[in-house]
């Protein structure tokens, strides 16, 4: 089954501690993207990526960082959470963005 | 950069009643403006898509019209469902410059009262 898959689900954790989110897609996509979705400010762009060790910023880049090192995975690196980055996370994955993403089931962290 | 607006914020309507949902935009340069339905504790699901070329796309009960001088887009759904309860969110977004920053509606949540 074509589908962006990621981990975990949900994750309660504390201010300054390390974590990854992993995103894996099995569609063979070039494009992938991390949105954060919060009350109100609908969903906002974290990064992108266009390909293998092609990265950029979104709109809301600060405090998070990304790698695509293979083309299925691209996980999202909080380097020391804080609590405003509470929120709901999705990867999305598109062959080519003009025909759509497709997204993951996201992933509600919480940061206390 | 681009931003979207988007309106209602929340709509609700009669089964078999039809539902428009409009969306603004600011860049004059997107040429790419899809849909999203978001069901509850799902990931948003594209629905339909129209490029800046087209001026109206269809499918099924589902159609999205394209006002490129205006800058504004809408979705129409006809003889609404209960299933057709979510939130819906407009996009935008420049294809051939943006490099995939697709940006989004505030979105609609739509209820369908049986």
């Amino acid at each position: 089954e074509a589908q962006v898959t990621q981990n975990p689900r949900y994750l309660i954790t504390v201010t300054g501690k390390k974590l990854t989110v992993t995103c894996s897609q099995n569609m063979n996509h070039e494009y992938m993207s991390w949105y954060r979705q919060d009350p109100g400010l609908g969903l906002r762009q974290i990064y992108y990526s266009m390909n293998v060790e092609v990265t950029d910023k979104g709109d809301v880049p600060e405090g998070y960082k990304v790698s695509r090192k293979e083309k299925r995975n691209f996980p999202l690196i909080l380097e020391s959470p804080s609590p405003n980055q509470t929120s709901l996370y999705f990867c999305a994955s598109s062959f080519r963005v003009e025909y759509g993403y497709t997204f993951g089931s996201g992933t509600r962290l919480t940061v206390v | 950069g681009e931003n979207v607006e988007q309106h209602p914020s929340t709509l609700s309507v009669q089964e078999g009643d039809s539902a428009v949902i409009k969306c603004t935009y600011s860049d004059s340069a997107s040429n790419y403006f899809p849909w999203y339905k978001q069901e509850l504790g799902k990931g948003p699901q594209l629905i339909i898509d129209i490029r800046s070329n087209v001026g109206e796309k269809k499918d099924q009960r589902i159609a999205v019209t394209l006002n490129k001088t205006a800058k504004h887009f809408s979705l129409h759904i006809t003889e609404t469902q209960p299933e057709d309860s979510a939130v819906y969110f407009c996009a935008a977004m420049n294809y051939g410059g943006s490099q995939g920053n697709l940006i989004f509606g505030k979105g609609t949540k739509l209820s369908v009262k049986p």
